[in-house]
This record gives structure tokens, sequence and C-alpha cells, in this order.
């Protein structure tokens, strides 16, 4: 079976300061990755997918940015964090054409 | 870009109630995903569907696929308190690779 991990699970980070947040994907290969942001009480916005290895597309324009360095590992990161960058980031992914799956989710404060 | 339009925003209920919930779009969709969220946790996938008219249940959850391609409900018999959650639509254009995602209806009961 398939599974997805999201680490850390809560972080807590001075604005100005770099951020990495990552994401793996077990039990499957060559998945759809996913980045979604989730303000508190709101809905889900897509901030990147990946249908491969070092293909990332960005879905707005912002202050992050996402890499696929292996098959099923996503990665968001920031050079600099704004306070506006506080929210809960979930990973997904899926087969091609499939439904996503989402991992547990990375609970983002910005101080 | 599409637009998932769900409704309600949100829900009171007692508990033993049934409960309805719809989307719909100004996009032809050919897949519709119903999801539920637990506060802090990433949304979980309980009904997927595929083909315009699709009838599907899950336990008390019962889904359709709109015959116009363009909408889609979720139905929750007899409500029990871990119904209680945030519950989101989503759809999938054919050949994309995204989901659009509906604002999603906050279910509480009361007991």
């Amino acid at each position: 079976s398939q599974t997805i991990h999201q680490w850390p699970a809560t972080l807590v980070q001075p604005v100005g300061s770099p951020l990495s947040l990552e994401c793996t994907v077990e039990g499957t290969s060559n998945p759809n990755l996913y980045w979604y942001r989730q303000a508190a009480g709101r809905g889900l916005q897509l901030l990147f997918y990946s249908v491969g290895i070092g293909q990332i597309s960005s879905e707005v324009p912002q202050n992050l940015s996402a890499s696929r360095p292996q098959d099923r590992q996503f990665i968001l990161s920031s050079k600099k964090l704004l306070l506006s960058d506080s929210g809960f980031y979930l990973c997904a992914w899926s087969r091609v054409n499939n439904e996503q799956f989402f991992g547990p989710g990375t609970r983002l404060t910005v101080l | 870009g599409q637009q998932l339009n769900q409704s309600p925003q949100s829900m009171f209920i007692q508990e033993g109630e049934d409960v309805s919930m719809n989307c719909t779009s100004s996009s032809i969709f050919n897949t519709w995903l119903w999801y539920k969220q637990d506060p802090g946790e990433g949304p979980v996938l309980l009904i997927a569907l595929y083909k315009a008219g699709e009838l599907t249940s899950n336990g008390r959850l019962t889904a359709q696929f709109g015959i116009t391609r363009k909408d889609s409900f979720l139905n929750i018999s007899a409500s029990i308190p871990s119904d209680v959650g945030i519950y989101f639509c989503a759809g999938r254009i054919q050949g994309a690779q995204k989901l659009v995602f509906g604002q999603g209806t906050r279910l509480t009961i009361n007991p």
C-alpha cells in the first residue's frame, strides 16, 4: 500500500528565515506530486505540482519554490519567509489522472 | 480559471439528521471527488466518481456525478458526531493534471 509522509509536522519560524518542507511517498513509482496551502478555515490553494523528477509547475507567483530531487520526494522551500507564508501546507500524490491522496500536513507559523 | 461553487458553506444539524451538500461548475468535469478533513489533518478521500450519472455509496455516504457533468452532490444519512469536519468537492477536466477544489462545507453536529 502507498503512504505519504510530511516533515516536520509543525514549525515556527521568524520572518526572513529560510524554509524547507519535505514530502515523501512510499509504495508507488513516478507519482504526480502536489503542494497546497490552506489558510485557517479556508480552502486549498494549489502552489506547485510535478509530473516527474526535476519537472515543476508553479501555479501562483509567490515567495516559495519547489523541487523534486528524487522520484518520490517533493520539497517546498523559501529563502526568506514572510508573515503571509503562515498556513497549513499539504502534500498530495496521485497516479496520472486519478484521485489525489493527501499527507498529514505541516503547520507553519511565521512570527 | 475554473471554479467550483460548493454549498452550503456551513451546516449546523442535530445528530441523526441527514445532510446534503453540492458543487457546481462552469466547466465540464470527467472526475468528481469528495474529501473530508478533520481539524489539523490532511483531507481524506471519501468517494470518487468517474461517469456522468454515477451514484456511489460508501457506508452512510452517497455521492452522484451529475448528468450534465457540471455538478455533484454528497449526502450523509443519519449523521453521527464523528461526521463533524470540513467536506470538500474536487473536479478534474479531462487530461488535466490538477484538481479544482470547492471552498468546503463545514459540518457541525449538535448531540
